[in-house]
């Protein structure tokens, strides 16, 4: 499995703002991709699933799009709380290789 | 609820051996794959390990090939990492995280809190 590029490495909006943050994989991977949120000290959270899915008590906020190799993590109307790295991770194959995150600041 | 919690870590000499444990609950434990995942110090997330839900499969990154053994207990509800010839590249914290089926590749739905290995001398 090669690497999988997120861009930018980082990016700052305002509250209320929308930021987009992408996800490039190596290989086509269909829609098989998830979107994780750190947030400092703490354990990665699942944001997304399957390219699209929200995860159980995900705000709709969050919403993730694409398909084969590019992919697209959009978070709306940015709270204070959203300020955290956001990482991408294919899994079509076994051999995981996650993005090396986007991190997310508000102005 | 289900809680994955690791233990196991600490400050291990290069070369020398450790071996975590993620004790599972609030789940069918024997229904799921399980995976380590880890994190050195201010660095991204690594996948280091995967074994599907009766251990047929199991799946290595090539960092850890050959010197790290993942196993589990599905009578005792625990997730295993035997690491063995330890590096200072090693140092990172240590995440058991839970799939969200049986065994194929798929995403992580649970996450423990880690446990924090340390190679130096």
């Amino acid at each position: 499995t090669g690497e999988t590029t997120q861009s930018p490495a980082s990016l700052s909006f305002s509250l209320g703002e929308t930021a987009t943050m992408t996800c490039r994989a190596s290989d086509s991977v269909g829609s098989y991709l998830a979107w994780y949120q750190q947030k400092t000290g703490q354990v990665p959270r699942l944001l997304i699933h399957t390219a699209s899915t929200r995860a159980s008590g995900v705000p709709a906020r969050f919403s993730g799009s694409g398909s084969g190799t590019d992919f697209t993590l959009t978070v709306s109307s940015l709270e204070s709380e959203d300020v955290a790295i956001y990482y991408c991770q294919p899994y079509k194959n076994w051999s995981f290789t996650f993005g090396s995150g986007t991190k997310l600041e508000i102005k | 609820e289900v809680q994955l919690v690791e233990s196991g870590g600490g400050l291990v000499q290069p070369g020398r051996s450790l071996k975590l444990s993620c004790l599972a609950s609030g789940f069918t434990f024997s229904n799921y794959g399980m995976n380590w995942i880890r994190q050195a110090p201010g660095k991204g997330l690594e996948w280091v390990a995967s074994i599907s839900s009766s251990s047929s499969y199991i799946y290595y990154a090539d960092t850890v090939k050959g010197r790290f053994t993942i196993s589990r207990d599905n009578a005792k509800n625990t997730l295993y990492l035997q690491m063995t010839s330890l590096r200072s590249e090693d140092t990172a914290l240590y995440y058991c995280a839970r799939s969200n089926n049986y065994g194929s590749p798929n995403w992580f739905a649970y996450w423990g809190q880690g446990t924090l290995v340390t190679v130096s001398s």
